[in-house]
């Protein structure tokens, strides 16, 4: 059974940089999937963030580009995600998820528990 | 504002029918790109309800459906219970912004 978990500090100072990890656990990061961070502001809708392969392609949100990183480490069967210059609009509950690409559609059907990051001072 | 619209509400007694509508654009759904629908229960991670348009993953029941059409998208619940009581979103792909999400429905059970 895959299982993601997300791990990284939940408070964040505005202006700083926000560092995410995610665990895969019962499948390797290095198969034929891609992985993805998407979040969820308090109260509000999902936003996709940015995936990766695992050869290192990536893709990103167009609006969140500019101060979004994301990695692989296949030595740790881990992602990552960094996010810099933060500000109260990045509080948000952030997720790692695969998209599957042996489904139809590619749908994003394993999903880590989430967890909160506030920026906050 | 989302780039696929979802009603921000819809609700239903139990046993009847509800219908969440999905709408988008000629750059994602209308475009051919597949849609998926996710269930949010209170406090939990998005669950895959519906892949490509109208399959269900297993353990989803088949009172659950999909559907599609032209740019716009439906899921359907009949039978409705209390346990459907969650948030939906829908997601498809869209050739300039990537994967993107409708602004999510609530629907609640009478």
């Amino acid at each position: 059974q895959v299982q993601l978990q997300e791990s990284g500090p939940g408070l964040v100072k505005p202006s700083g940089t926000l560092s995410l990890a995610c665990a895969v656990s019962g499948d390797s990061i290095s198969t034929s999937h891609w992985w993805s961070w998407v979040r969820q502001p308090p109260g509000k809708g999902l936003e996709w963030i940015a995936g990766i392969y695992h050869s290192g392609s990536t893709s990103y949100n167009p609006s969140l580009r500019t101060r979004v990183t994301i990695s692989v480490d296949k030595s740790k069967n881990q992602l990552s995600l960094k996010v810099s210059s933060v500000t109260a609009a990045d509080t948000a509950v952030y997720y790692c998820a695969r998209e599957n690409h042996s489904t139809s559609g590619t749908p994003f059907d394993c999903w880590g528990q989430g967890t909160l990051v506030t920026v906050s001072s | 504002q989302s780039v696929l619209t979802q009603p921000p509400s819809v609700s239903g007694a139990p046993g009847q029918r509800v219908t969440i509508s999905c709408t988008g654009s000629s750059s994602n759904i209308g475009a051919g790109f597949d849609v998926h629908w996710y269930q949010q229960l209170p406090g939990t991670a998005p669950k895959l309800l519906i892949h490509g348009n109208i399959n269900r993953p297993s353990g989803v029941p088949d009172r659950i459906s999909g559907s599609k059409s032209g740019t716009s998208a439906s899921l359907a619940i009949t039978g409705l219970q209390a346990e459907d009581e969650a948030d939906y979103y829908c997601q498809s792909f869209d050739s300039r912004l990537n994967w993107v999400f409708g602004g999510g429905t609530k629907l609640t059970v009478l």
